[in-house]
């Protein structure tokens, strides 16, 4: 168990650019979450994967926003466009699909900041 | 919906010094509960979970919690704490059935433990 990676671990970017994020989750586990974290508040929910199937989304998330888990295992986060206000901390998270589905374990996040 | 209130956004102590972290909760269905915690430029590290049973429950580092259906609270203690416990706590919550698992976040309380 190696547990949940997020690359890159910092991204500094200029508005308007375009900025992918990518999270491996712990390998047996087929539910992967991505949460938003921004400066002096908890994480807030993003989106949620079951194997590859994106099963909810967050209003939060944007038509700038898209994220992928084409083969089940890996995710990526990816932000078009971005923002001032998309400078945060992403947060990916992942967990069984059963019985301690209701552990999630993340990973170390990666920060965003937009200039 | 679900929601999270802590109380103390900044919570000082000296060490080997007793604390207690209040969280309130709302909401309309049955959930479980959860503390984490955060240390700086890290990802969120499970303290302990309340899921059924006895509503004193124990997590790692010597942490406690107590839920309180009637008071909706669920509130973390520690009798004595370390310098090591310096770090960011969230509560969090996440629906018994449906919602697909996303846990609803606290703002968070800042622990600071001074010598």
């Amino acid at each position: 168990d190696t547990g949940v990676s997020q690359d890159p671990r910092h991204k500094i970017t200029k508005r308007g650019q375009n900025v992918t994020f990518r999270c491996d989750p712990i390998s047996e586990h087929n539910r992967l979450y991505w949460y938003r974290q921004t400066l002096g508040q908890g994480p807030e929910f993003l989106t949620y994967f079951q194997n590859e199937a994106q099963l909810e989304k967050s209003r939060l998330l944007s038509d700038r926003f898209s994220a992928e888990r084409p083969k089940g295992s890996f995710s990526t986060l990816e932000i078009q466009r971005t923002e001032q206000g998309d400078s945060a901390m992403y947060l990916c998270a992942s967990s069984q699909g059963t019985g301690k589905s209701y552990e999630q374990y993340f990973g170390p996040g990666t920060r965003l900041t937009v200039t | 919906a679900q929601s999270v209130t802590q109380l103390d956004s900044q919570v000082p102590v000296f060490e080997e010094a007793p604390v207690e972290l209040r969280c309130n909760y709302s909401s309309s269905v049955s959930v479980y509960l959860f503390w984490y915690v955060q240390y700086p430029n890290q990802g969120l590290q499970l303290l302990l979970k309340y899921l059924s049973g006895s509503t004193l429950v124990k997590g790692i580092n010597g942490f406690e919690a107590e839920f309180n259906k009637s008071q909706t609270s669920f509130h973390l203690r520690k009798p004595s704490v370390h310098i090591s416990d310096t770090a960011e706590y969230f509560c969090a919550v996440r629906k018994i059935s449906g919602g697909y698992n996303k846990l609803i976040f606290g703002a968070g309380t800042r622990l600071a433990v001074h010598p």
